[in-house]
């Protein structure tokens, strides 16, 4: 299963874009990308998936080159309220598996 | 909305004792999970369970674990005799199926402290 590499922490102000990226080297055809959000103390939370090109969804877009070796999460004009931890999410269609990178604490500030 | 829940949210429990995390995931949803996240570490990979079997698992997933969906609603997560390495949160999950939707639900987590 794909490894994912990102960024361990990134910090941002209120009302700036943040790009997160994260690194697939041994992505395979089967695998679709996807985000999580993550609060203390809770569960992970979709935020978007793509397999490549450009999604965009009501809070953020994915960008996947034509490669898929790597994705950036874009958060448009972040807020206090988006400090947690992202989290890159490689799935495997045929088996069902996630494996989960090691996240990105991003922290806010005013 | 509709939501996956677990129970208990916290569970204490000896050390070589056995423990059932219960979870019971969106009704028409196809595909579960399992997942545990020791404290201040990454979420991590346990099972995932598809058409009343395992379809996967991670190393972490040994002989001690096992899970089961009893009654078309439930949906459970076993350790059969608890090490202290075992305290983490575990989440469960789970996925509609169909085409090209992978997005996963979690739960809000149990809480399992071994001591």
């Amino acid at each position: 299963l794909a490894k994912t590499t990102q960024p361990i922490s990134m910090d941002s102000y209120e009302g700036q874009e943040v790009n997160i990226t994260c690194s697939h080297n041994n992505i395979a055809t089967n695998d679709y990308i996807t985000w999580y959000q993550q609060f203390p103390s809770q569960g992970p939370r979709f935020i978007i998936q793509g397999y490549k090109t450009k999604v965009t969804n009501e809070v953020a877009s994915l960008f996947i080159p034509a490669d898929r070796k790597s994705s950036t999460l874009s958060l448009p004009r972040v807020s206090l309220s988006d400090t947690a931890v992202y989290y890159c999410l490689v799935f495997n269609t045929n088996a069902g598996k996630s494996t989960f990178g090691d996240g990105t604490t991003l922290t806010v500030k005013p | 909305e509709p939501e996956v829940t677990q129970t208990p949210s916290h569970q204490v429990t000896q050390m070589g004792q056995e423990v059932i995390l219960r979870c019971v995931p969106i009704s028409n949803h196809l595909y579960f999970y399992w997942y545990r996240q020791i404290l201040g570490q990454k979420v991590e990979f346990l099972v995932s369970f598809y058409n009343n079997e395992i379809s996967e698992k991670s190393e972490i997933f040994d002989d001690q674990f096992s899970v089961e969906r009893p009654d078309g609603s439930n949906f459970t997560l076993k350790i059969r005799s608890t090490k202290l390495e075992d305290s983490a949160m575990y989440f469960c999950a789970s996925t509609p199926g169909g085409q090209f939707s992978y997005e996963q639900y979690f739960g809000p987590g149990t809480r399992l402290t071994v001591t």
